[in-house]
């Protein structure tokens, strides 16, 4: 079956680390997003990418890189210089104007 | 101000009740509208779309109104299984590329 597998499920980072969040997408689809859930807020968009070796920043890409190399796969990689890293990590991809999710990564910082 | 808004909530409504949930959004350029549902710690799900027309799926109809800059839902005869958070989502389309933009959610608790 065709959809988005987002890897790990938890994630726990010690503060000044870089860690990376796989998204990877057997759909076939052109652009992919990532964005980031905070409790009691709605998501905001990190990062995107409409095709292979091309991405944009977001509203709210300070502290985090991404990388289109195959167009599988969208990882995201937080880094130290993200000060409240602690959040649910969701990634999409579209086609037209049908969009899927993954179910995320809840990373924590300890 | 915030693209999309929403009330909060939380919505606390018995089994049975018929329940609105409202939602404005700034962008005119706004090109489509969605309700997704969220259970906690899960992602977003598509609910619905929403057209000028109004749109109805089973217990649940969605309205647009262009000209206001408003999103409604309403759900009839609530079930347990509807407690969840509703998110009110537009789709803006800007210089080639588009975007889902997410309101904060609404959350409904039904109780027995």
């Amino acid at each position: 079956d065709g959809g988005i597998t987002q890897s790990p499920k938890y994630l726990f980072r010690k503060e000044g680390q870089n860690v990376t969040l796989s998204c990877e997408q057997n759909l076939n689809h052109d652009a992919m997003y990532w964005y980031r859930q905070d409790p009691g807020q709605g998501l905001r968009l990190i990062y995107y990418s409409q095709i292979v070796n091309d991405f944009q920043k977001g509203d709210i890409a300070e502290g985090y890189s991404v990388s289109r190399e195959k167009k599988e796969s969208f990882p995201l990689t937080v880094t130290s210089a993200q000060k409240n890293p602690t959040a649910f990590y969701l990634c999409a991809s579209r086609s037209g104007n049908g969009y899927t999710f993954g179910s995320g990564t809840r990373l924590t910082v300890v | 101000r915030k693209e999309v808004e929403q009330d909060p909530g939380p919505f606390n409504v018995p089994e049975g009740a018929t329940v609105a949930f409202n939602c404005t959004y700034s962008n005119s350029a706004s090109q489509s509208f969605f309700w997704y549902r969220q259970d906690c710690r899960k992602e977003p799900k598509l609910l619905m779309s929403v057209y000028s027309s109004g749109n109805e799926d089973g217990r649940f109809t969605a309205q647009l109104n262009r000209a206001s800059q408003y999103i409604s839902l309403l759900i009839r005869d609530s079930k347990l299984s509807d407690s969840a958070t509703y998110l009110c989502v537009v789709n803006m389309v800007s210089t080639g590329f588009q975007k889902l933009v997410f309101g904060t959610g609404t959350r409904l608790l039904v109780s027995p």
